[in-house]
């Protein structure tokens, strides 16, 4: 099945620290979304981008939809407690059916 | 404003045995999806329906069946449980797969956690 390679797998850092995550596959992807998930909770979906090199901030995220259309990069200014969770980038091929998930970042943040 | 629920929120089985995890949405969606997640694996699709009266495998269906009851339930069964499935399941939802404004959006539920002994 189709792969998305999500790195990194975990992060720890210290509140207010700038944190970057990024996500490539192996095909091209004409959609790319960046989901959290909160601990016991399903995913909830951060941003969605449409177009290469399309930069677009959702608050303190910041999302990009990479050139060649197989990278996305999710960038987290100033950190804060909050943010603890799990980051999944996701995008749907050929077939709008399926959604294929990255295997997730996990951010903790010492306060 | 519920949104997409799941029941029940815990499960333990023994091999062998069967169950049927419910789903339901209150947004009038006619997309449902079940999805999968196991540490490290990210969220794998089991089943979808993208309409009512119909549904599609998805990347890991063996084992599991589905019912599009009507729009609203989507329902997941297992008919004899085996170790592997243990893993934590979410049902989701969306607009039309092709003509919503929207389709991107999957709106999931807060999971089942399931395991198999």
């Amino acid at each position: 099945g189709q792969q998305l390679n999500q790195s990194p797998q975990s992060m720890f850092i210290q509140e207010g620290e700038d944190v970057s995550m990024n996500c490539t596959s192996s095909s091209i992807f004409n959609t790319w979304l960046w989901y959290k998930q909160d601990p016991g909770e399903g995913p909830v979906l951060l941003i969605a981008l449409y177009k290469a090199g399309e930069l677009t901030s959702n608050g303190r995220l910041t999302a990009q939809f990479g050139i060649t259309r197989k990278d996305s990069f999710l960038n987290i200014s100033a950190s804060i407690p909050s943010d603890v969770g799990i980051y999944f980038c996701a995008g749907p091929i050929y077939n709008f059916n399926k959604f294929y998930f990255g295997s997730g970042t996990k951010l903790n943040v010492k306060p | 404003n519920a949104g997409v629920t799941q029941t029940p929120k815990f499960q333990v089985l023994k091999t062998g045995q069967s169950m049927t995890l419910q789903c339901a949405q209150d947004m009038n969606h006619n997309s449902m999806y079940w999805y999968r997640q196991d540490p490290g694996m990210g969220l794998r699709l089991i089943y979808y329906s993208a309409s009512e009266g119909t549904t599609d495998k998805g990347e890991v269906p063996n084992g599991y069946n589905v019912s599009r009851l009507n729009k609203r339930e989507f329902s997941l069964r297992l008919e004899s449980a085996a170790p592997s499935q243990t893993s934590v399941y979410f049902c989701a939802s969306s607009e039309d797969l092709l003509f919503g404004l929207d389709w991107e959006k999957l709106f999931f539920g807060s999971g089942t956690q399931l395991s198999v002994l």
